[in-house]
């Protein structure tokens, strides 16, 4: 099945910087990438996808870039506020495997006021 | 607009005993996934359902089984229970063709001593 790597594990910022979460998969059939927020005590909120047709998405301060070639997606994070801080995860899905999520291990994000 | 909803919040059972999970899926959806989510780890996909039937199923024993009724909410059973069945229990809502987007409910946290 499908093989989802995060990195860092955990991640500081300064408020106001930028923070940059990264993600490999290995099925070369996986075609899309949604991005998760996970607060404390909540369940994961949907923040961003990005599909395999598309390099790059945005949403205000929130953007996705994938690389289909290298098999690596990315989530940036501008202009970082406190309540930016909580658990952020990756996810991947293939038509090989019935459109299942395979998600990454998290990256816990502190903003530092 | 009502989001998932997921039922109890908490639970505490011993070694060997049943516990079944309740998840009513976001207004307008009619599938229904279930994810375990263990301390510090990404959720792992259990099964989905639709139309009343198991459509997929990841790498869990038949320990675990489900149920989805014509309102398409959905339970999750998890037979003998052990220790390493610990773990925060998401569901998650979809519409069957546009699975890509699934919505995460707050979960249950399950608790086996």
């Amino acid at each position: 099945g499908e093989n989802v790597e995060q990195h860092p594990s955990t991640l500081s910022v300064q408020e106001g910087d930028s923070a940059v979460i990264k993600c490999t998969y290995s099925d070369s059939a996986s075609n899309y990438f949604p991005w998760y927020k996970q607060e404390l005590g909540k369940g994961p909120q949907l923040i961003i996808d990005i599909r395999s047709n598309v390099g790059e998405k945005k949403d205000q301060r929130i953007a996705v870039t994938l690389n289909k070639t290298a098999k690596h997606f990315s989530l940036h994070i501008t202009e970082t506020q406190p309540e930016d801080s909580a658990v952020y995860f990756c996810a991947a899905s293939s038509p090989n495997t019935g459109n299942q999520f395979y998600f990454g291990t998290g990256t816990s994000l502190t903003v530092i006021p | 607009d009502a989001g998932v909803t997921q039922s109890p919040t908490h639970l505490i059972k011993t070694r060997g005993q049943q516990v079944t999970l309740r998840c009513s899926p976001k207004s307008g959806h009619d599938t229904v996934s279930w994810y375990q989510q263990a301390l510090g780890q990404g959720p792992q996909f259990i099964f989905q359902y639709y139309e009343e039937e198991e459509r997929q199923r990841g790498n869990f024993p038949d320990r675990f089984s489900g149920h989805q009724f014509p309102n398409y909410s959905s339970e999750l059973n998890v037979n003998a229970l052990l220790l390493g069945d610990s773990a925060l229990y998401l569901c998650a809502s979809s519409l069957q063709g546009i699975t890509y987007e699934q919505y995460f409910g707050p979960g249950t946290r399950l608790t086996v001593t």
